[in-house]
């Protein structure tokens, strides 16, 4: 089966740190989603490409948060620097731009731990 | 701007029937999503409805009006392994785009 992969699964890391997180969409997939989700908050959007162009990222606080595509088959997530705030576990997903059921499919997270 | 509700918790017992509510006030709607999540993994897609009405899949169904803004999902013969988290989501608006806003989700247990 295709799957989104996600590359670190857990980071721990001190205040200050830069965090990159990395994410490789399912083959053929042409939208690139970046959510974050906390007990409190649930699943947040933070950023969107539709092949590989960055569409939406008003969800992302942009003094510490980068997001890029630098090709097809990879997509980055840093933040720098970390603050404990930021703990959280952050999802990729991808999917197809459709006007039918087109879900979107998560890769397993990287939980991220900020002292 | 963009609401989506769903209880926060629910409890109930192997074998049963459980109904999980979602209601949504979004600026623009293509679509509803419910994703199941067990602790610690990734969400994976449960149903979609786009019309009104039951979309039935096995155990789990899946109902929408879209007049009240109000979707529920029902799981049947509930089994243990049907804890987990229930997300509901909605797709934004426009034929170009997949983005899910989601609710917060409803953990239910399900108890012997």
């Amino acid at each position: 089966d295709a799957r989104v992969t996600q590359t670190p699964r857990h980071k721990v890391t001190e205040m200050g740190q830069e965090v990159t997180m990395r994410c490789q969409p399912i083959l053929g997939h042409n939208t690139v989603f970046w959510y974050r989700q906390t007990m409190m908050q649930g699943l947040e959007l933070l950023a969107y490409f539709r092949n590989r162009a960055p569409l939406d990222d008003s969800g992302m606080p942009k003094d510490r948060f980068s997001a890029e595509m630098p090709d097809a088959t990879l997509a980055t997530l840093k933040i720098q620097p970390s603050e404990p705030r930021d703990s959280a576990v952050y999802f990729c997903a991808s999917g197809l731009t459709s006007r039918g059921v087109s879900p979107l499919h998560f890769g397993n997270g990287t939980r991220l731990t900020v002292t | 701007g963009q609401n989506i509700d769903q209880p926060t918790e629910m409890t109930a017992t192997e074998g049963a029937i459980v109904q999980i509510n979602c209601t949504y006030q979004t600026s623009g709607f293509n679509g509803l999503f419910w994703y199941q999540q067990h602790a610690g993994e990734a969400p994976t897609f449960l149903s979609y409805n786009v019309l009104d009405g039951l979309e039935e899949k096995g155990r789990f169904s899946s109902f929408l009006s879209r007049s009240k803004g109000y979707s529920y999902l029902l799981l049947k013969e509930l089994q243990m392994k049907d804890s987990a988290s229930y997300l509901c989501a909605v797709r934004a608006p426009g034929g170009a785009t997949n983005k899910l806003i989601f609710g917060t989700g409803t953990l239910l247990a399900v108890q012997p």
